[in-house]
């Protein structure tokens, strides 16, 4: 069983939609979590990082963490053509030696 | 947020000759960086952790001698691909975490696009 699972996709929604993109988690040890947005032939950009549970808002972007389902998600509102990419979580745990775990990317396509 | 820096962002060379990429991180130092490889519409896949005045370690499959690095400094490391072959062009990108033991952010280079005729 791979550490994250992650929904390849692909996704297509509307623009405007509500987009929802996942990743789930075996290793409860994890603390740190983050998002990146990755355009083709464009290193992944960092969108959100958290820690612990809760929810983090950022402009049209909301991170969730559910650390007792092990699952994380990540809220895209009103969502635009630029947001067209491939999204990738990770996630860390202190005194790893700074050893992150990605999940494989959800690509994401918004139509106008 | 910091920023990290990755560079050539694109090359092309002979098959059989050698190429460095270098990444930079501009405003922070970071004992250890990673440096991955991309296929087109694939995930990343890690090849080494990039250690500030040590040995890097090597994921299995990745030829060390093939792939070699050096983390000169507290903010630069480089890889260079040895006798570069068609095989070898992809897309190179490293990342570095602004923390240490897991704590900090992890931030990714802009990528480097090798290819090799």
């Amino acid at each position: 069983q791979k550490e994250v699972e992650q929904d390849p996709g692909p996704l297509s929604v509307p623009e405007g939609a509500i987009v929802s993109l996942n990743c789930t988690y075996s290793n409860s040890a994890f603390q740190y979590f983050m998002w990146y947005r990755q355009y083709s032939r464009k290193g992944p950009e960092l969108l959100m990082y958290t820690y612990s549970s809760g929810n983090k808002e950022d402009g049209r972007f909301t991170a969730q963490v559910d650390k007792s389902s092990k699952y994380i998600s990540l809220f895209i509102r009103d969502s635009q053509p630029s947001d067209s990419a491939t999204y990738l979580c990770a996630m860390t745990r202190m005194n790893t030696g700074n050893q992150f775990y990605f999940g494989t990317g959800t690509s994401l396509t918004v139509i106008p | 947020g910091a920023v990290v820096s990755q560079h050539p962002s694109w090359v092309i060379c002979k098959s059989g000759t050698s190429v460095k990429i270098e990444c930079r991180s501009l405003d922070f130092q970071a004992t250890t960086m990673f440096w991955y490889r991309q296929f087109p519409k694939q995930s990343l896949m890690l090849m080494a952790t990039s250690n500030e005045g040590s040995k890097a370690t090597y994921e299995q499959g990745v030829e060390k001698d093939k792939f070699l690095i050096n983390h000169a400094s507290l903010t630069l490391s480089t890889l260079t691909v040895t006798s570069a072959h068609p095989e070898d062009s992809s897309f190179y990108i490293c990342s570095a975490p602004t923390g240490t033991s897991g704590t900090g952010e992890l931030f990714f280079g802009e990528g480097s696009r090798l290819t090799v005729l």
